[in-house]
């Protein structure tokens, strides 16, 4: 399977909280990330984990850890249509990142 | 401060053309990253350095591609001759040392070969 692995695609509606979900297989990594990407942007960083903590919380966001599953999820509370974009999940690698496919969050109001 | 750069934004050529693109990352940022995103797919490492050192090399396709970082701040990444399956988003990225790896991404350069 793949090192990262991400669901392609939520839908959800505006005020409702989205829950994107991630896998991975090395747990060697001390970091773990959330990227969003806008129509031809770059990627944003939006927060990211270290490998020592099971919750990161930061504004509208939440990052629960599930190191023995190997399991991270990332929270948008209230999510706005603003929020609809790609989201990566990356964990790294040495000093590089190893990115999943990435889930694409459809937000109607 | 100011974000990476990147230039150009867009670019279409023939395969087996030459191509070239250009990176400017965050002032003081001593890590530089190239990596290729494919459409419907995650970014994917090509090379990486540390000031004008080659880190890692290990994913690019040394017959075609080719990068540098000469005096340690903006970076080139070339192709030649290109192949249909170049046809991506070449994203620049830089992270300062010792600050929990965190990457700033440019907007990349998409390359459409024909």
């Amino acid at each position: 399977g793949e090192d990262v692995e991400q669901s392609l695609f939520l839908s959800v509606r505006e005020g409702d909280s989205s829950v994107i979900n991630c896998t991975y297989t090395d747990s060697s990594s001390t970091y773990l990330y959330w990227y969003k990407q806008e129509p031809g942007a770059g990627l944003q960083l939006l927060t990211y984990i270290f490998s020592n903590m099971d919750m990161k919380q930061d504004q509208r966001l939440t990052v629960l850890l599930n190191k023995k599953d190997k399991h991270l999820s990332l929270r948008i509370a209230d999510t706005q249509t603003g929020d609809s974009a790609i989201y990566f999940c990356a964990r790294q690698s040495g000093t590089a990142l190893i990115f999943g496919k990435g889930t694409t969050l459809s937000v109607s109001s | 401060e100011a974000g990476v750069a990147q230039s150009p934004r867009y670019k279409i050529i023939e395969k087996r053309q030459s191509v070239a693109f250009w990176c400017n990352p965050i002032s003081g940022h001593a890590t530089l990253y190239w990596y290729q995103q494919i459409l419907g797919q995650g970014p994917k490492l090509l090379i990486q350095f540390q000031n004008n050192g080659v880190v890692d090399d290990s994913q690019l396709p040394k017959d075609r591609f080719s990068a540098e970082r000469l005096k340690g701040v903006d970076s080139t990444l070339k192709i030649q001759p290109a192949k249909l399956e170049d046809s991506a988003v070449y994203l620049c990225a830089s992270s300062p040392v010792g600050q929990g790896y965190e990457q700033y991404f440019g907007p990349g350069t998409r390359l459409t070969v024909t």
